[in-house]
C-alpha cells in the first residue's frame, strides 16, 4: 500500500516571498504519478500541478515548480511570489500508473499574510 | 468554466437511515469518482465508476454503499443504514479519461452528519 506524508500541519508565508511544502511518499512501484491540489477557503479542490515518476525533468507551473526527488521518495512544492490568493489547503497525492484512485496526505494549511 | 457540483452542500441524518448525495460531473466527462474525508483525516478514495461499471473500489467501499448514475447527468452515492462513523466530508469527481494521465475535477463535497 502506498502512504503520503505531509509533515508539515500549517506553513505562513509573506505576500512575495517563497515557500517550500514538504510531501513524502511511499511506494515499491517504479512508475507512478504525483500531484498537488489545492483547496482554497470554501472552495473546490484544483490540480495545482503534477509530475509522472518517469520523467527526471521537475515539473512547473508558472509560479509552482516540484522537487522531485524519487530516490528519497520525495515531491516538494515550492511557491515563489507568493499571492493572497495562494492561501489554501493544499493536499500531496499519489496514483499508480495503472489505477484510478488518487492517495491524499493530510494536507499543509498556506496562510500568505501581507 | 465547467465544474462539479454537489447537492445538498450539508446533509443530517439519524443513524440507521439512508442517504443519497448528489453530484453532476461535468458534462464530457466519462469518469466519475466518490472521496470522503473524516473530519481531521486524509481523503480516502471510495470508488470509481465507468461505463456504468465500479472500475475500482477501496477497503472502505462495502456493501453500505453503492453508486449509480440514474441518468446523463447525475452520479449518486448511497449510503444504507448510516453509522455514525460515516460522518464526513464527501467528495465527487470526474474526469475525462480515466487513469493517471488525466485530471480528476472536485466538486464542493457534502457533509454528512450521522447523529
Amino acid at each position: 500500500a502506498q502512504t503520503v506524508t505531509q509533515s508539515q500541519p500549517e506553513m505562513s508565508v509573506q505576500e512575495a516571498e517563497t515557500v517550500t511544502l514538504s510531501c513524502t511518499y511511499d511506494t515499491s512501484e517504479n512508475n507512478y504519478y504525483l500531484f498537488w491540489y489545492k483547496q482554497p477557503p470554501s472552495r473546490q479542490m484544483i490540480l495545482v500541478i503534477r509530475q509522472e515518476a518517469y520523467k527526471q525533468q521537475n515539473a512547473t507551473e508558472n509560479r509552482f515548480s516540484v522537487n522531485f526527488q524519487k530516490a528519497a521518495k520525495s515531491f516538494s512544492l515550492k511557491i515563489s511570489d507568493s499571492q493572497l490568493g495562494d492561501t489554501a489547503m493544499y493536499f500531496c497525492a499519489f496514483m499508480m500508473l495503472s489505477g484510478y484512485a488518487l492517495n491524499f496526505g493530510k494536507g499543509t494549511s498556506l496562510l500568505v499574510t501581507p | 468554466e465547467p465544474e462539479v457540483t454537489q447537492t445538498p452542500s450539508h446533509q443530517v441524518t439519524q443513524m440507521g437511515q439512508e442517504v443519497i448525495l448528489r453530484c453532476v460531473p461535468i458534462s464530457n466527462h466519462l469518469y466519475f469518482y466518490w472521496y470522503r474525508q473524516i473530519l481531521g483525516q486524509k481523503v480516502e478514495f471510495l470508488v470509481s465508476f465507468y461505463n456504468n461499471e465500479i472500475s475500482e473500489k477501496s477497503e472502505i467501499f462495502d456493501d453500505q454503499f453503492s453508486v449509480e448514475r440514474p441518468d446523463g447527468s447525475n452520479f449518486t452515492l448511497k449510503i444504507r443504514s448510516t453509522k455514525l462513523e460515516d460522518s464526513a466530508m464527501y467528495f465527487c469527481a470526474s474526469s475525462e479519461e480515466g487513469g493517471s494521465a488525466d485530471t480528476q475535477y472536485f466538486g464542493p463535497g457534502t457533509r454528512l452528519t450521522v447523529l
